[in-house]
């Protein structure tokens, strides 16, 4: 599965769209980029996934750049409990009694602040 | 909305006891994970179990650690002589099927204290 990188720590105001960063430059033709997060040591939450296109849920966006080595999740209107460590995780599509393990790296700690 | 629960939220134990964590699943879900997160750290892969068996693991799953499906509706880790290091968020977590579409969903957590 390809590496991301992410900016450590990220500020936003309360209210504003948050956009958070991923780079995956060696990521390959059939892998996807997925997002979680984890609000103070609870369970990660899964929060959207894409593959090429931009994709859109009830929680956030995802714009994943053309050349796909790179995306940025999107908190629209950030609330405080968005605060959150982000993890961004690329790999490829679950297959048949494979693993498929999450790989998690230190992610984007967003702190929305009134 | 179903979801993943894990008993006990914390549990206590001394160096060299045995521990079993629990995890109640998502109902026909048919792939489950552990997960550990150490205080500060990353969150980490243990093992995958699918089918009645264990898929992948990693090199911290070692042969202190077991993991069982008794039924159908149970997933538990056993840690059968527990270590200082052991100490951890032990996050369970289960997904639907094939597809990269199936994310996984995680349970709270159980906080193991080895003292």
């Amino acid at each position: 599965d390809a590496k991301t990188t992410q900016p450590p720590s990220m500020d936003c105001a309360e209210g504003r769209a948050a956009n958070l960063p991923c780079n995956h430059s060696t990521i390959s033709g059939n892998e996807y980029v997925y997002w979680y997060r984890q609000i103070h040591s609870q369970g990660p939450q899964y929060i959207i996934h894409g593959l090429k296109n931009n994709e859109t849920n009830e929680m956030a966006s995802l714009i994943i750049t053309e050349d796909r080595k790179s995306s940025t999740l999107i908190l629209p209107h950030a609330t405080l409990r968005d605060t959150a460590v982000y993890y961004c995780i690329v790999r490829g599509p679950f297959g048949y009694n494979q693993g498929g393990k999450l790989i998690f790296g230190q992610g984007t700690e967003l702190s929305v602040k009134p | 909305e179903p979801e993943v629960t894990q008993t006990p939220s914390h549990q206590v134990t001394q160096m060299g006891q045995e521990v079993i964590l629990r995890c109640v699943p998502i109902s026909n879900h048919l792939y489950f994970y552990w997960y550990r997160q150490i205080l500060g750290q990353k969150v980490e892969f243990l093992v995958s179990f699918y089918n009645n068996e264990i898929s992948e693991k990693s090199e911290i799953f070692d042969d202190q650690f077991s993991v069982e499906r008794p039924d159908g509706s149970n997933f538990t880790l056993k840690i059968r002589s527990t270590k200082l290091e052991d100490s951890a968020m032990y996050f369970c977590a289960s997904r639907a099927g094939t597809g990269a579409s199936n994310e996984q969903f995680f349970g709270p957590g159980t906080r193991l204290t080895v003292l």
